[in-house]
């Protein structure tokens, strides 16, 4: 089955600086990567996501990009603020009614 | 866009009874719905995929008569933790997706305490 590793387990950087988070997966068949955000005592929050046929996809100050033939893809989020600070986790999927398999998650600290 | 709702957020109960946990599609009917559990820092663990009109599939390991699923309708599914134990005191959360492949989108979680 599948297995998605993610690295850094904690990440502290300074608000203005950028975050950089990247995870693996394993089966070649996953073609659908979410990341989401989780606040404390909170579910998750879908902050972007990108598709097998695509490489790279941005969204204000967050990007993603894939490389399938690595099978690794990188969330980075640019210009951190303090409100920026949670656990994100990155996860992969088939697309098809398949479930999400979750890395173990990133705690970013952004400090003032 | 695509809104869960689940409830309650936070329950206690006593050791032996049973809660039940509602996970709701607000705008989209869901065919599918998933639940997951989350220890305390740690990741969300799937537990078991939920069917609108079928037996729900368990993961391996999941006992599926202890957490009984049902999906009774397009917009709600519900977990109840039958007979619960101190070892089940966890965060449930659940999810669902609008066209059933992509964005899915999680309920708010359910802290359980059992004493």
């Amino acid at each position: 089955g599948e297995n998605v590793e993610q690295h850094p387990s904690t990440l502290s950087v300074q608000e203005g600086d950028s975050a950089v988070i990247k995870c693996t997966y394993s089966d070649s068949a996953s073609n659908y990567f979410p990341w989401y955000k989780q606040e404390l005592g909170k579910g998750p929050q879908l902050i972007i996501d990108i598709r097998s046929n695509v490489g790279e996809k941005k969204d204000q100050r967050i990007a993603v990009t894939l490389n399938k033939t690595a099978k690794h893809f990188s969330l980075h989020i640019t210009e951190t603020q303090p409100e920026d600070s949670a656990v994100y986790f990155c996860a992969a999927s088939t697309g098809s009614q398949g479930n999400l398999i979750f890395g173990k998650g990133t705690k970013l600290s952004v400090k003032p | 866009g695509a809104v869960v709702s689940q409830h309650p957020s936070r329950v206690i109960c006593k050791s032996g009874t049973s809660v039940k946990i509602e996970c709701r599609s607000l705008d989209f009917q869901a065919t599918t719905m998933f639940w997951y559990r989350q220890f305390p820092k740690q990741s969300l663990m799937l537990m078991a995929t939920s069917n609108e009109g079928s037996k729900a599939t368990y993961e391996q390991g999941v006992e599926k008569d202890k957490f009984l699923i049902n999906h009774a309708s397009l917009t709600l599914s519900t977990l109840t933790v039958t007979s619960a134990h101190p070892e089940d005191s966890s965060f449930y959360i659940c999810s669902a997706s609008k066209d059933g492949r992509y964005g899915y989108t999680f309920g708010s979680g359910t802290r359980l305490t059992v004493v």
